[in-house]
């Protein structure tokens, strides 16, 4: 069985802080995908990066960084010196094979200035 | 491109009510789907399609039709509705293969069932 774990609720932070959303996943695949999504206030979702099973390089988009780990099965982003525009929900999924995406349930950032 | 599209955008329905949710893309992916978002529960998909004709049920299907008879519309119906399916529906596309594998989402629609 698939399964997307987000142990983190709801977090709250200050501006400029930087802040760090956890994913563990569970799969038997050996081959999977994983993502993040973001949700701000306005409903739609916001598609953030992919990454594939065999490829446990970090990651750094701007403020944006992941940390994909298969020994402990997460996959962890973190955000440098938050800012307002970042509160949002965050999704983590799981994708195997070609089409089926498993979300876990998300953590909603809350970034005060 | 519009991408994906989804109406209508509010919907409220009385219990024992039909209707059907509209979804369309034209990035001529094969993959469609659709999912349901409530409070505290993430995205659960409830049906999805590979290509015309295809169709497979998803985590949380009971309740819901689906079908897919052209490339571009994945309309998802709602047989009788209860107040259990009052949710926001996401529609979802992506190609099969190529691509950087994420699933383009539609706006929503957001379903109230009194």
């Amino acid at each position: 069985a698939q399964k997307v774990t987000q142990a983190q609720t709801e977090i709250s932070v200050v501006e400029k802080e930087d802040v760090t959303l956890d994913c563990v996943y569970e799969t038997r695949d050996t081959t999977y995908y994983l993502f993040w999504y973001k949700q701000p206030p306005s409903g739609e979702l916001v598609f953030l990066i992919r990454r594939n099973s065999f490829d446990e390089q970090n990651e750094i988009s701007g403020r944006y960084s992941w940390n994909f780990q298969k020994s402990t099965s997460s996959f962890n982003f973190t955000i440098t010196a938050s800012q307002v525009v970042d509160s949002a929900v965050y999704f983590c999924a799981l994708r195997r094979g070609a089409e089926k995406l498993v979300f876990g349930k998300g953590t909603k950032l809350t970034v005060n200035p | 491109n519009a991408g994906v599209t989804q109406t209508p955008k509010f919907q409220v329905l009385k219990t024992g009510q039909s209707m059907t949710l509209q979804c369309a893309q034209d990035m001529n992916h094969e993959y469609m789907s659709w999912y349901r978002q409530d409070p505290g529960m993430g995205l659960r998909l409830i049906h999805y399609s590979v290509g015309a004709g295809i169709t497979d049920q998803g985590e949380v299907p009971n309740g819901y039709n689906v079908s897919r008879s052209t490339t571009e519309d994945f309309p998802l119906r709602l047989l009788s509705a209860a107040p259990s399916q009052t949710s926001v529906y996401f529609c979802a596309s992506s190609p099969l293969r190529g691509g950087r594998g994420e699933q383009f989402f539609g706006p929503g629609t957001r379903l109230t069932v009194l």
